[in-house]
């Protein structure tokens, strides 16, 4: 079935660090890739996507670019902030329509913390 | 639009106890899907209904476990009797048709002692 491995964290940066969390899929056909990042205390938001190879999804400074090849989908930030602090989940959709419902599959999640 | 709103955000039970969750989704939307949350198993999807009807329920962990949807803009997630191994966060999340984008509610974080 479809998985998606993130990087193990706690990550913990400095302010103005740059970031990046890795996630590597698993997947029958041509999935699309999301990031979702939970702020504490709060449901998960989507923060980007990318639907096919080679789309690049960007969002509030966050990068991540669909690769095929290498089945990944790596988030980037030149300089976080502060703010950043949160959890962040990679996950992966199958194609929506037909017998499909466009099921979600997340990754276990990453912390983020940046410090002042 | 006010999202999608869960009600409690915190519930503490003791062992034994029926405990409901009840979820509103964001106007329109016609799947809704129940989640929950813990350290060791990370995000699980539960359920998920499609125009008021459950599609899929495999990911419910046991017959303790029920959800309801009774019309477009509620539903419930039951547990009875509740047991300790419960203790979670659980999320609601809605979403409109075969669109990609779930939004999520803030979360019930449950406590069975």
């Amino acid at each position: 079935g479809d998985s998606v491995t993130q990087m193990e964290g706690p990550v913990t940066l400095s302010e103005e660090a740059f970031l990046t969390i890795n996630c590597t899929y698993t997947a029958t056909g041509y999935p699309s890739l999301f990031w979702y990042v939970q702020y504490p205390g709060e449901g998960l938001q989507l923060l980007l996507k990318a639907t096919k190879a080679d789309d690049k999804g960007s969002n509030k400074g966050f990068e991540a670019t669909y690769r095929k090849e290498t089945t990944s989908f790596h988030l980037e930030k030149g300089s976080v902030q502060v703010s950043d602090s949160a959890v962040y989940f990679c996950a992966l959709s199958d194609r929506a329509g037909g017998t499909s419902y466009g099921k979600l599959t997340f990754g276990q999640g990453t912390i983020l913390t940046v410090h002042p | 639009d006010a999202g999608v709103i869960q009600s409690p955000r915190h519930e503490v039970t003791e062992m034994g106890q029926e405990v409901t969750l009840r979820c509103k989704p964001i106007s329109g939307h016609d799947y809704l899907f129940w989640y929950r949350q813990t350290m060791m198993r990370g995000l699980e999807l539960l359920i998920y209904f499609n125009n008021n009807v459950p599609i899929d329920d495999s990911g419910m962990p046991e017959d303790r476990f029920s959800a309801k949807m009774p019309n477009a803009s509620f539903s419930t997630l039951k547990i009875q009797p509740s047991e300790p191994r419960d203790s979670a966060v659980y999320f609601c999340a809605s979403r409109r048709g075969l669109t990609y984008e779930q939004y999520f509610g803030p979360g019930t974080r449950l406590t069975v002692t």
